[in-house]
């Protein structure tokens, strides 16, 4: 069964301690690995696409990285402003549809 | 800087009752999305329209559900007797090309659907 699990489901951080959230994804066919910030009451925002395992992007303190299993979201040196719930989601072709994880819900102290 | 809008922002409805959420997608994207998170889970997907016909749905998407392009700019979910369990939060998204390769999906602020 396709499957998307992200750990863990709450991070709290000191503003500048930099950490990794994980999902790992169970997706036959694997099309692409995306990750969306979501803000309380507002829609996903698009982060990222990966789509081959080795690949990695970077987008400011975001770095996302995908293998055959599992994709991390790396965030170095967080600030408050990136409190946010992170999602990740698997699209699959078997399936023709995405898959999302539950999220990891991020707060930053300052 | 475009973005989708999605109307009402709130709609509260008796169970049995037609429904009808509104969306405007980006206006030069050409694939369409309904996607519904019920609170504290996780967003789920429902459907996906090209070319004026669904491309893909979910085993969610059941025969209360329809999707339609009515004209060159809206896009609708239509939950034709909605339930308890209908109640969540609607969001549409839209993309130039199929989300993917960096083809990013852009999703509206969502509609919270309430079944009573």
């Amino acid at each position: 069964e396709d499957q998307v699990t992200q750990s863990p489901e709450a991070l709290r951080l000191q503003e500048g301690e930099s950490s990794s959230l994980n999902c790992s994804y169970t997706v036959s066919g694997l099309r692409g690995l995306f990750w969306y910030r979501q803000d309380p009451g507002k829609g996903p925002e698009f982060l990222f696409t990966l789509y081959s395992a080795g690949e990695e992007k970077e987008k400011e303190r975001l770095k996302a990285t995908l293998t055959k299993k599992e994709s991390f979201l790396h965030i170095t040196a967080p600030k408050p402003e990136d409190s946010a719930t992170y999602l990740c989601a698997a699209d699959s072709n078997t399936g023709n549809q995405f898959y999302f994880g539950t999220g990891t819900s991020l707060t930053v102290i300052p | 800087e475009p973005e989708v809008t999605q109307t009402p922002s709130h709609q509260v409805t008796q169970m049995g009752q037609e429904v009808i959420l509104r969306c405007v997608p980006i206006s030069n994207h050409l694939y369409f999305y309904w996607y519904r998170q019920i609170l504290g889970q996780k967003v789920e997907f429902l459907v996906s329209f090209y070319n004026n016909e669904i491309s893909e749905k979910s085993e969610i998407f059941d025969d209360q559900f329809s999707v339609e392009r009515p004209d060159g700019s809206n896009f609708t979910l239509k939950i034709r007797s909605t339930k308890l369990e209908d109640s969540a939060m609607y969001f549409c998204a839209s993309s130039f090309p199929r989300a993917g390769a960096d083809n990013e999906q852009f999703f509206g602020p969502g509609t919270r659907l309430t079944v009573l």
